[in-house]
């Protein structure tokens, strides 16, 4: 199946310092999901963005799916310790429920 | 309403074994899906059940088998245990396919 890459595999900062994890895939994707896992948790839905180029904003989070549909990116601006996890994209193929899930990228926030 | 809970939290078996984790999916899921999650893999897709039928399997061997029932519950089963088994198992509904999926708690294996 498609292979979905996320750089950084690990990330370290300062709390209220930004933050971004990229997506890429190597063929175009249908949509793509954000999962977030606290350290010891279960993934958590994020969001799911579908078209071409889309933008979503959940509070201090900034969503993207671009305009080639084949990358995607979530930057959190000031971070926050509550923010501390592995943030995975991942995409669902066609109807079924069938999650490919990227690498991950694992954030640390230092207080 | 209640979360997607999986049974039991942890599990601790021999190498040859054969063990079954439970899944309960939210209330009106009729899509239950299993992941392996391991440090070295990652999430790895094991299969998605829906009205009872198995319509999506990953890559992995048959030892990795499952099932739905008609109250969407779901269970997995892993035959002849090896090392190698021992991971976090995820399960996670959803209303139907293609939509957001709600992960229970998962279920640690650990193989001795």
């Amino acid at each position: 199946g498609q292979q979905v890459m996320q750089i950084p595999q690990y990330q370290h900062v300062q709390e209220g310092e930004d933050f971004t994890t990229y997506c890429n895939s190597s063929t175009t994707l249908s949509n793509i999901q954000w999962y977030k896992q606290r350290p010891g948790g279960h993934p958590v839905f994020l969001i799911q963005l579908v078209k071409s180029g889309e933008v979503k904003k959940q509070k201090r989070l900034t969503f993207q799916f671009g305009e080639a549909k084949k990358n995607s990116s979530l930057h959190i601006t000031a971070t926050q310790t509550t923010d501390v996890g592995t943030y995975f994209c991942a995409y669902h193929s066609g109807g079924y429920q069938k999650v490919t899930f990227g690498t991950g990228t694992k954030l640390q926030v230092i207080p | 309403k209640a979360g997607v809970t999986q049974t039991p939290r942890y599990l601790i078996k021999t190498r040859g074994q054969q063990v079954t984790l439970s899944c309960s999916p939210i209330s009106g899921h009729r899509s239950v899906s299993w992941y392996q999650q391991t440090p070295g893999q990652g999430l790895q897709f094991l299969f998605e059940y829906f009205s009872e039928t198995q319509r999506n399997k990953g890559n992995f061997p048959g030892r990795f088998s499952g099932r739905q029932f008609s109250n969407s519950r779901s269970e997995m089963n892993v035959s002849t245990l090896e090392l190698g088994d021992s991971a976090l198992y995820l399960c996670a509904s959803s209303i139907q396919g293609g939509t957001e999926a709600f992960f229970g708690q998962g279920t640690r294996l650990t193989v001795v």
